[in-house]
C-alpha cells in the first residue's frame, strides 16, 4: 500500500548539532510538507514543495532547510539545533495543491 | 494572512450524545478549502471531513458533519452518537488554492462512557 513514512520517529540531539529529518512518501505525489506542532498548539508550516527542485518557505523557516532531488523524498535540516526546535515535526503530501493532505506518524525531537 | 480559531480548548460529552466543535476563520481569499483533522493520542494525523468552499451545501461522513457558514466565516464540526473511540484532539484547518494550510490550536474532546 502507498504510504508516508518519517524517520526517526525519536530523536534527542544537543544544541548546536545539525539534525535531518527524513520524509518519503511512495503516493508520487506532487506536493509535500513539513510542519512542526509544539505541545498544546496546532500546527505550523515550515517548508513546502510542488515539485522536484521547487521548495518555498513557510511561516517558521527560521533554521530549516529542504531540498527536493526525487519525488518521493523531502528531508528537513536543522542546520544547528536549537532548544527552541524541541517539538514534533510531521511531514505531509498531496498529489495537487487542491487535494486533501496526507500525514506521516510524525518524529517527536528533543533538542538538549 | 489566514487565521483559524479554536475557542474551545477542551470539551466533553457522554456516549451516545451529540457534541458541536466550533471553528471560525479570517481571510480575504473568497476560494479555499476547510478540513477538520482528528490527532488521538497516538499523534497520527487524521482527516475527519472536508468541505470546498465554493460549495453550499454541508458536507458529511458517516456520525460527521459540517455546519459551514461562509458569510459568517464559521464551520463547526457536529459529531453524533460519540463514540469512546472519538476521544482525540480535533483540529480545524484552512486551505489556500496554493496548497498552503493554517491549523487553529486544537479542541481536546473526551467522550466519557
Amino acid at each position: 500500500d502507498a504510504e508516508i513514512t518519517q524517520s526517526p520517529r525519536h530523536k534527542i540531539t544537543e544544541t548546536g548539532r545539525q539534525v535531518t529529518l527524513a520524509c518519503h512518501q511512495t503516493w508520487n505525489h506532487n506536493n509535500m510538507f513539513w510542519y512542526r506542532q509544539d505541545l498544546g498548539h496546532g500546527l505550523r508550516l515550515i517548508h513546502y514543495s510542488y515539485g522536484v527542485h521547487d521548495t518555498n518557505k513557510g511561516e517558521v523557516s527560521d533554521g530549516y532547510s529542504v531540498s527536493r532531488s526525487n519525488t518521493e523524498d523531502l528531508p528537513l535540516t536543522l542546520e544547528s539545533a536549537a532548544s527552541s526546535q524541541t517539538s514534533v515535526y510531521f511531514c505531509a503530501s498531496s498529489r495537487d495543491r487542491q487535494e486533501t493532505q496526507y500525514f506521516g506518524p510524525g518524529t517527536r525531537l528533543l533538542v538538549l | 494572512a489566514q487565521t483559524v480559531t479554536q475557542s474551545q480548548p477542551e470539551m466533553s460529552v457522554q456516549e451516545a450524545e451529540t457534541v458541536t466543535l466550533s471553528c471560525t476563520y479570517d481571510t480575504s481569499e473568497s476560494n479555499y478549502y476547510l478540513f477538520w483533522y482528528k490527532q488521538p493520542p497516538s499523534r497520527q494525523m487524521i482527516l475527519v471531513i472536508r468541505q470546498e468552499a465554493y460549495k453550499q451545501q454541508n458536507a458529511t461522513e458517516n456520525r460527521f458533519s459540517v455546519n459551514f457558514q461562509k458569510a459568517a466565516k464559521s464551520f463547526s464540526l457536529k459529531i453524533s452518537d460519540s463514540q469512546l473511540g472519538d476521544t482525540a484532539m480535533y483540529f480545524c484547518a484552512f486551505m489556500i488554492l496554493a496548497g498552503k494550510s493554517t491549523f487553529g490550536d486544537g479542541t481536546t474532546l473526551t467522550v466519557k462512557p
